[in-house]
């Protein structure tokens, strides 16, 4: 059984440049979250999506936008990059039904912005 | 808003040791749940325990265990009989299930010592 899965695992662009980072939630698993990692601090929530539809938006700007497709994967873009978007972007997937509160993550896709 | 605060930024520990590692948090919702993760320098978030708000019983997962405290809101985590492969970041978390955000502390690194 795969666990959650993120696509690229390190990357680099430049100011100005726009980025997509991809994920695939974990089997059987509905919602998919996303969260930036700056170094040495803790995940702060960017978004969730749920039914391809976003649920619920954590306080980053407009150039933070994402998408659910009907298999449950999900992409985060980011338009605009600035050098303060380098982090970790963390994905996490979960069951809407579930009664544990539980998120699986995944390795997490490494964005340096030159 | 919900807050956790880790307030130990770093700890040591020798091998076979115990240690602990405070959390509090603060809300206002009588259900919810309670982690603490573990991210290791591979970067991917491993749970490592999980409360829920509504059981009085403090979790236990082999050398892992928590001391709840509702009432305080403080969530801490024992590890015991510490090894070297504990070496890695710990986060407490928060959330009320899977349809909401997780909310993080700011960590705490572990270091095992021999």
């Amino acid at each position: 059984d795969a666990g959650v899965t993120q696509s690229p695992t390190h990357l680099i662009k430049t100011r100005g440049q726009q980025v997509t980072l991809r994920c695939s939630p974990k089997s059987g698993h509905d919602t998919v979250s996303w969260y930036q990692q700056a170094l040495g601090q803790g995940p702060q929530f960017i978004f969730q999506y749920y039914e391809e539809e976003e649920r619920q938006r954590g306080n980053f700007p407009d150039r933070f936008s994402g998408h659910q497709f009907p298999n449950y994967s999900s992409e985060l873009n980011v338009n605009a990059l600035l050098l303060g978007d380098s982090a970790l972007y963390l994905c996490a997937s979960s069951f809407r039904g579930s009664y544990t509160g539980e998120l699986f993550f995944g390795e997490g896709s490494r964005l340096t912005v030159l | 808003a919900q807050t956790v605060t880790q307030s130990q930024p770093e700890m040591s520990v020798q091998e076979a040791e115990t240690v602990t590692l405070s959390c509090t948090y603060d809300t206002s919702e009588s259900n919810y749940y309670l982690f603490w993760y573990k991210q290791p320098p591979s970067r991917q978030m491993i749970l490592v325990i999980r409360q829920e708000a509504y059981k009085q019983q403090n979790a236990t997962e082999n050398r892992f265990s928590v001391n709840f405290q509702k009432a305080a809101k403080s969530f801490s985590l024992k590890i015991s009989d510490s090894q070297l492969g504990d070496t890695a970041m710990y986060f407490c978390a928060y959330n009320t299930g899977t349809a909401s955000k997780l909310t993080f502390g700011t960590g705490t690194r572990l270091q095992v010592t021999l």
